[in-house]
């Protein structure tokens, strides 16, 4: 089956870093995405990766391994408006995307 | 604002009730879809519609049923739901296009309480 793994829940300091991980496996592979989601509002769009490597926007990084089913994000200098989930999801063969349960993001000052 | 709106944000209704939700996007996307959002459960796609086509339907019980009058807006009309239904109805659209993948722009959902 088709699945996808993210940790639930992780917390992190104001100014620091944290790195979300995300394994997926799925039937073909077309990308990976990354979504950010404040309580109560739309997912919006972070980032996407279909080749192996580290894409950077600002202070968010996305990096991908597709020959070990990987992907993670990056999130440096974090601030308090970065508390939000944060979905992983993997498009497959048919362009379907898969979506990971996602990571709760809680930043402490 | 992403450009895709819903309404209402908020729907209690009773299991005999028949509502409807309301989706509208104005980016101009040609492809439309309703998720299902649940608590610490991945996102569950349940239709797809493509220049005002159904082209997806994940064995979503009948109680749900779509409607896409044109590829601007969204209806998903409900009756005798179950209060396992509960949950953040998200409708979502993009720009398809052959053999390339575009995001997906969401709207903030409705917020479905069943009784």
């Amino acid at each position: 089956g088709q699945n996808i793994d993210q940790p639930t829940e992780m917390t992190a300091t104001e100014g620091a870093i944290v790195q979300i991980n995300c394994t997926y496996q799925t039937s073909g592979f077309n990308g990976l995405f990354w979504y950010q989601q404040h309580a109560g509002e739309a997912p919006t769009f972070l980032s996407y990766n279909v080749l192996d490597g580290l894409e950077e926007k600002g202070r968010f990084s996305s990096f991908l391994s597709r020959s070990k089913g990987y992907s993670y994000l990056l999130l440096k200098e974090l601030q308090m408006k970065d508390s939000a989930s944060y979905l992983c999801a993997a498009l497959d063969s048919n362009y379907q995307l898969i979506w990971g349960a996602g990571t709760k993001l809680i930043i402490k000052p | 604002e992403t450009g895709v709106t819903q309404t209402p944000r908020h729907l209690v209704m009773g299991m005999t009730n028949k509502k409807s939700l309301k989706c509208e996007q104005h980016l101009g996307h040609n492809a439309m879809y309703w998720y299902k959002q649940s608590a610490k459960k991945p996102l569950e796609l349940m239709f797809v519609y493509n220049f005002k086509e159904q082209t997806e339907n994940n064995s979503v019980p009948s109680r749900f049923s779509p409607e896409c009058p044109n590829s601007s807006h969204l209806f998903l009309h409900l009756h005798t739901l179950q209060p396992e239904d509960s949950a953040l109805y998200l409708c979502a659209s993009s720009q398809e296009g052959l053999g390339d993948y575009n995001e997906q722009f969401f709207g903030p959902g409705t917020r479905l309480t069943v009784l």
